[in-house]
């Protein structure tokens, strides 16, 4: 089952501009992980926030964790063309010797020349 | 390119007929993962291995399903009598304990379709 939900589905947006994606998650967990995905390719991971962490930074990257609303947004700034794929949260719940991500359903986002 | 391989990286089959999909994971990792995707959907997590322990599996993996993982390194996925609803990109990511949080390196992907 899908534990988290990203928000928009879709974005589009000029090169340039910023590109906020959001992600909400039903249970506690240990940590969120955000990956990208090009048109039929694997999983790159881009970020992890620890759920002690608030915000994290990388290259044009910022991401937020709220765990009292169990949400997460992902930020990449001054988009460009490059950045057109899918993007992912997943969070990462361990007990025990589980291990597993759970994956929500994406944002496509489309930056356009 | 993670370092993670998948082989095939695509495979047709017919209903019925059985199929088996390679991975080979980072050289240093003990944690070997199993997701499939559907299209316009995140991976859903199948399988997870410790070294050549295959310590969890999902409600998804049905008896059709079956992973090993013989000397803790490569893995394989066979399905057995194939469904046109096993069609998916089916994904193996790798990890070490030791990685920050766990972090999971994936590979490209087999894309099966069943006809």
């Amino acid at each position: 089952s899908q534990q988290g939900e990203e928000d928009p589905q879709a974005l589009s947006i000029q090169e340039g501009e910023n590109a906020t994606m959001n992600c909400s998650y039903k249970t506690s967990i240990n940590n969120l992980q955000w990956y990208r995905q090009n048109s039929g390719r694997g999983l790159v991971h881009l970020i992890l926030i620890r759920s002690n962490e608030r915000e994290k930074h990388s290259g044009r990257l910022r991401v937020t964790l709220d765990t009292s609303k169990k949400s997460s947004s992902l930020l990449i700034t001054a988009s460009r063309a490059a950045d057109t794929a899918s993007y992912f949260c997943a969070t990462l719940i361990s007990s025990g010797s589980a291990r597993q991500l759970t994956f929500g359903s994406g944002t496509q986002l489309t930056v356009l020349p | 390119d993670t370092g993670v391989s998948q082989n095939p990286r695509h495979k047709i089959t017919k209903r019925g007929q059985n199929v088996t999909f390679r991975c080979d994971p980072i050289s240093e990792h003990n944690r070997l993962y199993w997701y499939r995707q559907t299209l316009g959907q995140g991976p859903e997590f199948l399988t997870y291995f410790q070294n050549e322990a295959q310590l969890e599996k999902s409600r998804l993996l049905s008896d059709r399903f079956s992973a090993e993982r013989p000397k803790g390194s490569f893995s394989t996925l066979e399905i057995q009598r194939t469904e046109q609803g096993d069609s998916a990109m089916y994904l193996c990511a790798s990890s070490s304990m030791t990685l920050p949080g766990e972090t999971q390196y994936f590979g490209p992907g087999t894309r099966l379709l069943v006809l």
